[in-house]
């Protein structure tokens, strides 16, 4: 069973508007972390936010929120002022954490991406 | 602070030759990760060390890929004998130790390599 989902194989918005990037995902862990990482043509993935699960309030990252409701296990990003330079595919991933509180981190496993193109 | 180092940047290769990707994490990084990426989709764990010590193989094909962690710091993955279907971007990522504080846990990439299997 797929982990992470993103059903958005493209989405599409007009320059300084706000755009919303779906993701769902499966876990039985009660301790686990959600990411979303950018990856312009470029190739390069830079990291943009990060939600636990056991934070009580939505992270945000200036442009970047995470719209994080547990009980439906999605974490949808939204982008605020859309800019030309947000054009890009977008990841969703998870790390489970079935040693919480340990030592070291496990493993991120992404989704498939939504590619995002920024309209003028 | 310098980031994740990968060369090469590309190789095309012809298929059943053999391939190797240099990653240089970032300083004081014990975990390592090498991901595969095809065109159009999600990077793919292929291997995870912990210092020297293998993590989580079961997603590396190990009649044909091979991956190694000397000494705790750089890594090599090889590829021998190369299928056209390993035509993909190979990432390399690192990750700080220790669990809890500000620390997200966070993967740092580096630029990946980019082969190309004819």
């Amino acid at each position: 069973a797929q982990k992470i989902t993103q059903t958005q194989p493209g989405m599409f918005v007009q320059e300084k508007e706000a755009v919303t990037l779906d993701c769902t995902y499966d876990t039985s862990d009660p301790s686990y972390g959600l990411f979303w990482y950018k990856q312009p043509s470029s190739g390069e993935m830079i990291f943009l936010i990060y939600q636990g699960s056991y934070d009580q309030q939505n992270a945000t990252e200036g442009r970047y929120s995470l719209n994080f409701q547990k009980a439906r296990k999605s974490a949808n990003l939204v982008i605020s002022a859309s800019q030309l330079g947000d054009s890009a595919m977008y990841f969703c991933a998870m790390r489970e954490d079935p040693n919480a509180g340990g030592t070291s981190y496990g493993k991120l496993t992404f989704g498939q991406g939504t590619i995002l193109t920024v309209h003028p | 602070e310098a980031g994740v180092a990968q060369s090469p940047r590309y190789k095309i290769i012809e298929k059943r030759q053999s391939v190797a990707f240099w990653c240089n994490p970032i300083s004081g990084h014990a975990t390592l990760y090498w991901y595969q990426q095809i065109l159009g989709q999600g990077p793919k764990l292929l291997i995870q060390f912990q210092n020297n010590g293998v993590v989580d193989d079961s997603q590396l094909p190990k009649d044909r890929f091979s991956a190694e962690r000397l000494k705790g710091v750089d890594s090599t993955l090889k590829i021998q004998p190369a299928k056209l279907e390993d035509s993909a971007v190979y990432l390399c990522a690192s990750s700080p130790r220790l669990a809890g504080g500000k620390n997200t846990g966070e993967l740092f990439f580096g630029e990946g390599s980019r082969l190309t299997v004819l």
